[in-house]
């Protein structure tokens, strides 16, 4: 994989309903994974911040693992709600590069319907 | 703390004419970054800055961009002249340390229309 990308690209589920999506990202030469959330009409606001392989974060209902082996990420959200609908980014930061340089996936557009 | 202010946050101009973006970073940080968000190419690096001097420009899509960072409080970024195919929502970001560990502090974007 030579770049960052999401799936799916959008999703819509019911509140309550449980739902996960993956990020993957070039395991080669792997520094940090960072995951966004983007409502609409906001600005992008960080999630979660990771570089070890196996770390698991949580955040409430939302958590995210990460395996920089295989180079994936998957965020969860548990019994999802109208206020989750949004864009989830995750975005890799490459060894070497020190300034936090971040490559951004597409983004997985969550809609929760009441 | 404001957080990372942009303006303006709508910019509706003609094909042919100078548009030029305002960042104020968050206070004491010495990263910027300016980005693009499109539908086909999602949310693009354009530039980004370390204490006020361009670092990585190969995100800027060709000479009618330019971006500046005259002091640590202000930055612009300019097209000249400005096409249809300009039309995004630009961002600006920025970050207080060198880590790829640091999240990025977005600010509102501006919202750019070329006719």
């Amino acid at each position: 994989i030579l770049n960052v990308e999401q799936s799916p690209q959008s999703l819509h589920v019911q509140e309550g309903d449980s739902t996960n999506f993956t990020c993957s990202f070039p395991s080669s030469n792997f520094y940090a994974l960072h995951w966004y959330r983007w409502e609409t009409a906001k600005s992008p606001e960080a999630l979660f911040v990771m570089t070890l392989n196996g770390d698991e974060k949580k955040k409430g209902r939302i958590s995210a693992t990460l395996n920089t082996k295989e180079g994936y990420s998957y965020l969860y959200i548990k019994g999802s709600q109208p206020e989750d609908s949004a864009t989830y980014l995750c975005a890799s930061v490459a060894g070497g590069t020190s300034y936090g340089k971040l490559t951004f996936g597409q983004g997985t557009i969550l809609t929760v319907h009441p | 703390d404001a957080g990372v202010i942009q303006s303006p946050r709508h910019e509706v101009t003609e094909m042919g004419q100078e548009v030029t973006l305002r960042c104020k970073p968050i206070s004491g940080h010495d990263y910027l970054f300016w980005y693009r968000q499109t539908m086909m190419r999602g949310l693009e690096l354009l530039i980004y800055f370390n204490n006020n001097v361009p670092i990585d420009d190969s995100g800027m899509p060709e000479d009618r961009f330019s971006a500046k960072m005259p002091n640590a409080s202000f930055s612009t970024l300019k097209i000249q002249p400005s096409e249809p195919r300009d039309s995004a929502v630009y961002f600006c970001a920025s970050k207080n340390s060198a880590g790829g560990l640091d999240e990025q502090f977005f600010g509102p974007g501006t919202r750019l229309t070329v006719l």
